[in-house]
């Protein structure tokens, strides 16, 4: 069983441009988390979604920022005009009830 | 969720058991004790949780006070790829608020 996966794992952007962040949850997973990790901090939460319907989306920043988890296909973490302090790795988690388990995360850089 | 109290860093020698204390003093009786640790850059890995009976598992050993106020995970033989921050985080098991809230972690140095 594939554990949770993350594309891309390294990801350059300028500022303004836009990125956007792919994660396959573990076969079987309909619950998916995502978080922000900047440099020397620990995890923050952004935002929970299970198939087709957002959750929680209490972390997540007013602007700019959209997730989606279609019935179909990976989960989207969307970043528009991106800006210096974007720059973060990205961590998402799947979760078939109560534990989660955490891909490998896309680092995301912004010149 | 319980806001918990670790500290920053510890050493522990190659082979000795590693004891990473954790204080939770307003937990509610509802939430679980759980610990994850992250490996340089990688994505947490998840230990172990309790609500309140000691835990074991291939990986750790989990002990929580009869208060519930406190509790240490056990990693009985560490070995340097345990090097690593340790999260302990209590949570709630369900609902729309089940997300995880990292703090600081205590950063374990395992020295040969």
């Amino acid at each position: 069983n594939a554990g949770v996966m993350q594309n891309p794992r390294h990801l350059v952007r300028r500022r303004g441009q836009e990125a956007r962040l792919r994660c396959s949850p573990m076969k079987g997973h309909s619950h998916v988390y995502w978080y922000r990790q900047l440099p020397e901090e620990g995890l923050k939460f952004m935002v929970y979604l299970q198939k087709e319907n957002i959750i929680d989306e209490s972390g997540m920043p007013k602007e700019r920022f959209s997730a989606e988890f279609p019935k179909e296909g990976p989960s989207i973490l969307r970043i528009q005009q991106v800006v210096r302090g974007d720059s973060a790795a990205y961590f998402c988690a799947s979760s078939p009830q109560n534990e989660q388990f955490f891909g490998p995360g896309t680092r995301l850089t912004v010149l | 969720d319980a806001k918990t109290t670790q500290p920053t860093s510890m050493d522990c020698a190659e082979g000795r058991a590693a004891n990473l204390p954790c204080n939770h003093s307003t937990i509610s009786g509802n939430e679980y004790v759980y610990w994850y640790r992250q490996i340089h850059s990688q994505g947490p890995q998840y230990i172990i949780h309790g609500l309140k009976n000691n835990e074991t598992n291939e990986m750790a050993s989990l002990t929580i006070t009869e208060d519930r106020k406190s509790s240490t995970l056990i990693l009985p033989h560490a070995t340097l790829r345990d090097t690593a921050v340790y999260y302990c985080i209590v949570r709630y098991l369900s609902g729309a608020g089940n997300m995880l809230t990292f703090g600081g972690g205590t950063r374990l140095m395992v020295k040969p």
